[in-house]
């Protein structure tokens, strides 16, 4: 499975944007990238997910590398609630195996009031 | 709203004694996942069932069982309970991945406890 990095931690500010970075340097043609966050003591939530072109919903932003090789989750305005671990996962289209989220270590937020 | 519920929250059960944790759905989604998420951890996937399809993963331990008796119900069966199968456990489930990725949507989770 293709990998992705991201830093261990980050902190914001509240109500400032916050960019946080994932590298997947080894990408294939058919991986959706794709963000998911867990709050503290929930399950994982579902934020966004690409293939190439940038996309908006309304929990955030995501941007994508024209090589694909890195991508960047955009939270426009941070509140307190937007502390959380965030994972970035590579996902397949595939008839087969594509079932798993493979969660890395992931980003931990912090927001600072 | 549409959701993913599991019962009870948390669950403590003594060593060796049986416990079975539960999950429903209201999303109508033929895809149902158990993930095992330990202490500080990413969550890992145990199984899934694909309409009434089981699917093991190849590391997850024979003392973990599920049952699918229809669409909206699964449960997760641990027939013998060890110290290190204290976590806590996701419910998921999705639309058809094969052919599109769809996102999976994810319970609050139980939380075992083994005495």
């Amino acid at each position: 499975d293709a990998k992705t990095t991201q830093p261990n931690s980050m902190e914001s500010n509240e109500e400032e944007p916050v960019h946080l970075p994932c590298n997947h340097s080894t990408i294939s043609g058919t991986d959706y990238i794709h963000w998911y966050r867990q709050l503290p003591s929930q399950g994982p939530e579902y934020v966004i997910h690409g293939l190439t072109s940038n996309v908006n919903n309304r929990m955030a932003s995501l941007a994508i590398a024209e090589d694909r090789k890195s991508s960047t989750l955009i939270l426009h305005r941070a509140t307190l609630r937007d502390a959380a671990v965030y994972y970035c996962i590579l996902r397949p289209i595939s008839n087969f195996g594509n079932e798993k989220l493979t969660f890395g270590t992931g980003t931990r937020l912090t927001i600072i009031p | 709203d549409a959701m993913v519920i599991q019962n009870p929250r948390y669950q403590v059960t003594q060593f060796g004694k049986p416990v079975t944790l539960s999950c429903s759905q209201t999303l109508n989604h033929n895809v149902m996942y158990w993930y095992q998420q330990k202490s500080s951890q990413a969550p890992k996937l145990l199984f899934h069932y694909y309409d009434k399809d089981f699917n093991n993963e190849a590391d997850t331990p024979d003392n973990f069982q599920s049952r699918r008796p229809n669409t909206s119900f699964c449960f997760l069966d641990i027939r013998s309970p060890g110290l290190g199968d204290a976590a806590m456990y996701l419910c998921a489930t999705s639309r058809d991945p094969r052919g599109y990725p769809y996102e999976q949507y994810f319970g609050p989770g139980t939380r075992l406890t083994v005495t």
